[in-house]
């Protein structure tokens, strides 16, 4: 059993695409989140969802945009592609409040 | 704001022998503490977390984290690594009063040499 998964691994696209990521968790939290993991091994948080309402909103250009259709699943829009954008991304989930935070296996996007 | 800094980008070790990753942090408020392993190619895991109390704190796979409070330090050991151990480590810290938001080192990664 799956707890946090992403679909695709992997995504290979050109500069100037759209493209999305799917993120779904079974775990029943109330919160999902994307990070960003950069070439350096830097991990940031981007975005995050509780009951569907976004209470984190780093500097991330508009060009991303978080949908959660329900709260088991939070996916991630990429409009206009830039090389900058190629990244291993990572879905995550938790309780609002909670420590804890489950990390999906991840999607590494390369943008050429 | 809060940082997160671990000094050692790469740390090889013999089989057995004892390993500490380095993780120090900067906040003026208290702070939970935490460690994640991400094993190649797949997500974080979380090893061990500090919220209070004692400040040795043990985890998962024999490891263990001390909280310095007067240091700003949260190091990782593990008195005899395994093989299995080579992974990338990271250090992070999120605030009590908000819970969600992580701050994460950049990752120590540990060679385990047979």
């Amino acid at each position: 059993d799956t707890a946090v998964s992403q679909t695709p691994k992997y995504l290979v696209t050109q500069m100037g695409n759209d493209k999305s990521i799917k993120c779904e968790q079974n775990l029943g939290h109330d919160t999902m989140y994307w990070y960003k993991q950069d070439s350096k091994k830097f991990l940031k948080i981007m975005f995050s969802y509780n009951n569907k309402e976004l209470i984190i909103n780093e500097t991330v250009p508009n060009r991303f945009s978080p949908k959660s259709p329900d709260k088991a699943h939070l996916n991630l829009h990429i409009n206009s592609l830039e090389l900058g954008d190629s990244a291993v991304y990572f879905c995550a989930s938790s309780f609002r409040g909670s420590t804890e935070q489950y990390f999906g296996p991840g999607t590494r996007l390369t943008v050429t | 704001a809060q940082s997160v800094t671990q000094l050692d980008s790469q740390v090889p070790v013999f089989e057995e022998a004892p390993v500490e990753l380095r993780c120090n942090y900067s906040s003026s408020v208290s702070v939970y503490l935490f460690w994640y392993v991400q094993y190649p190619n797949q997500g974080l895991q979380l090893l061990l977390k500090y919220l209070s109390g004692s400040t040795l704190v043990k985890g998962i796979n024999g490891f263990e984290a001390e909280f310095n409070k007067s240091q700003t330090s949260f190091h990782l050991r593990k008195p005899s690594v395994h093989i299995s151990d080579t992974a990338e480590y990271f250090c992070a810290v999120s605030d009590p009063n908000t819970g969600n938001q992580f701050y994460f080192g950049t990752g120590t990664s540990l060679t385990v040499i047979p």
